[in-house]
């Protein structure tokens, strides 16, 4: 069964440290998304990749980076992590080369930064 | 730009009520919309897929309607159990680029009442 695993599922930051959420897939999926979920804006595009290597950015990227060392890892890292970025953070998969429409989730990192 | 409206914050029914949630989409082109549902603790799963106008899609007792007219999607089911309790999620699929985004609504937590 297709399977998408974040680590770790929560975390406590400080202001100013550095985070680094991991994302890995089993699906053979080309395309991997980091999403984040704020209750009143539900789920919004932080950035995603459609290659290893190569990532790009979505919606809200600014404060965030992302790397994509292989098809299966897909990381996500705030170098300065702010107050404003407490949040759950959704990874995802897809596989749009057959024409999938589908987002695979896995279950969330709950971050606080304090 | 392209966006989702999903105004029902919280709804909260007794088991055996029939459940309505409404989105609308505003896009230049000919989207894909979905359905996603998140149960507490998890992350989001494809519910239904709706890819015709004036089509219905179905699955575990839900159904979706999809009026191109209003430009507005549906989720009904015509009676809710306390099982359903969870995040729906609305969302558009729309070519950005050479990237089919997905774009959320903000979600509408049911919570069913025994």
């Amino acid at each position: 069964e297709a399977a998408v695993t974040q680590s770790p599922r929560s975390k406590v930051a400080v202001t100013g440290g550095k985070v680094t959420l991991s994302c890995h897939q089993t699906n053979n999926h080309d395309y991997m998304y980091w999403y984040r979920q704020d209750t009143g804006h539900g789920l919004r595009l932080i950035h995603y990749s459609y290659v290893a290597d190569s990532t790009e950015k979505g919606d809200i990227p600014d404060g965030y980076k992302a790397s994509r060392p292989s098809q299966e890892n897909f990381s996500l890292i705030l170098e300065l992590a702010s107050l404003s970025q407490t949040a759950v953070y959704f990874c995802a998969s897809s596989d749009e080369d057959r024409g999938q429409n589908t987002l695979y989730f896995g279950a969330g990192t709950r971050l606080s930064v304090l | 730009g392209d966006s989702v409206i999903q105004m029902q914050g919280q709804v909260t029914l007794s088991e055996n009520d029939f459940l309505f949630i409404n989105c609308t989409y505003s896009t230049t082109g000919y989207p894909t919309l979905f359905w996603y549902v998140q149960y507490s603790g998890e992350g989001p799963q494809l519910l239904l897929q709706v890819t015709t106008a004036n089509n219905k899609g179905s699955s575990r007792g839900f159904e979706a309607t999809y009026d191109k007219g209003t430009t507005s999607f549906h989720l009904q089911k015509t009676s809710v159990q306390e099982i359903d309790s969870a995040v729906y999620y609305c969302a558009m699929r729309m070519l950005s680029g050479s990237f089919n985004k997905l774009t959320f609504g903000a979600g509408t937590r049911l919570a069913v009442c025994p």
